[in-house]
């Protein structure tokens, strides 16, 4: 079974404050995607990462990809409310499948 | 990005009778179509992947006769949840990639939610 680890599960923070989300697998990805849902909704893609190594940056989003392509990151600086929601990370493994993460659940107190 | 539409965004119905849900890919051609389902506060399991024209290819412990799809053309999937029970009450998502469209890249509908009463 190919799976997606998020951890952590849950995060409360502070505005203001800095914050990193982990996904990790045993298998090598293809490619990876992270997302953000909100409730009621379905998810919006935020970056996909393909190269090991790889850093994107999204305004205060970085996105860090594996050097093995097993795992990746999302580090959010000055974390605000309106960052608040589900991130799930999504990987493929050379199929058409995508194949979503446990996700983490961020809350940011104003 | 792409736009893809689910309808309707919300439905309730009555146990045993069947419900069909429409995904759209307004803007492209969708050459392949996901079906997810999502329990509240869990992440999104895959139930089964579409390509037009053929049929759907369905997760293990996904009942095809129950969840049937069809992906007739390039821009409509539809998912019919057929005889359902309230344990089928859950937020379904349909997403979509076409054929230009980079890796795995797939954008997603806006979710239906199922009640069965």
């Amino acid at each position: 079974t190919q799976l997606l680890e998020q951890s952590p599960q849950f995060l409360s923070i502070q505005e203001g404050e800095n914050l990193t989300v982990y996904c990790n697998s045993s298998s090598v990805f293809s490619s990876l995607q992270w997302y953000r849902q909100e409730p009621g909704e379905g998810p919006v893609l935020l970056v996909t990462v393909v190269t090991g190594g790889e850093v994107k940056k999204l305004k205060r989003l970085t996105f860090q990809f594996g050097d093995a392509r097993k795992d990746s990151s999302l580090h959010i600086t000055a974390a605000q409310p309106g960052d608040t929601g589900l991130y799930l990370c999504a990987g493929a493994w050379n199929t058409d499948k995508l194949i979503f993460g446990t996700g983490t659940r961020l809350q940011v107190f104003p | 990005g792409a736009v893809v539409s689910q309808h309707p965004s919300r439905v309730i119905c009555k146990s045993g009778t069947s419900v069909k849900i429409e995904c759209r890919s307004l803007d492209f051609q969708a050459t392949t179509m996901f079906w997810y389902r999502q329990f509240p506060k869990q992440s999104l399991m895959l139930m089964a992947t579409s390509n037009e024209g053929s049929k759907a290819t369905y997760e293990q412990g996904v009942e095809k006769d129950k969840f049937l799809i069809n992906h007739a053309s390039l821009t409509l999937s539809t998912l019919t949840v057929t005889s359902a029970h309230p344990e089928d009450s859950s937020f379904y998502i349909c997403s979509a990639r076409g054929l230009r469209r980079k890796n795995t890249e797939a954008f997603f509908g806006q979710g239906t939610r199922l009640t069965v009463v």
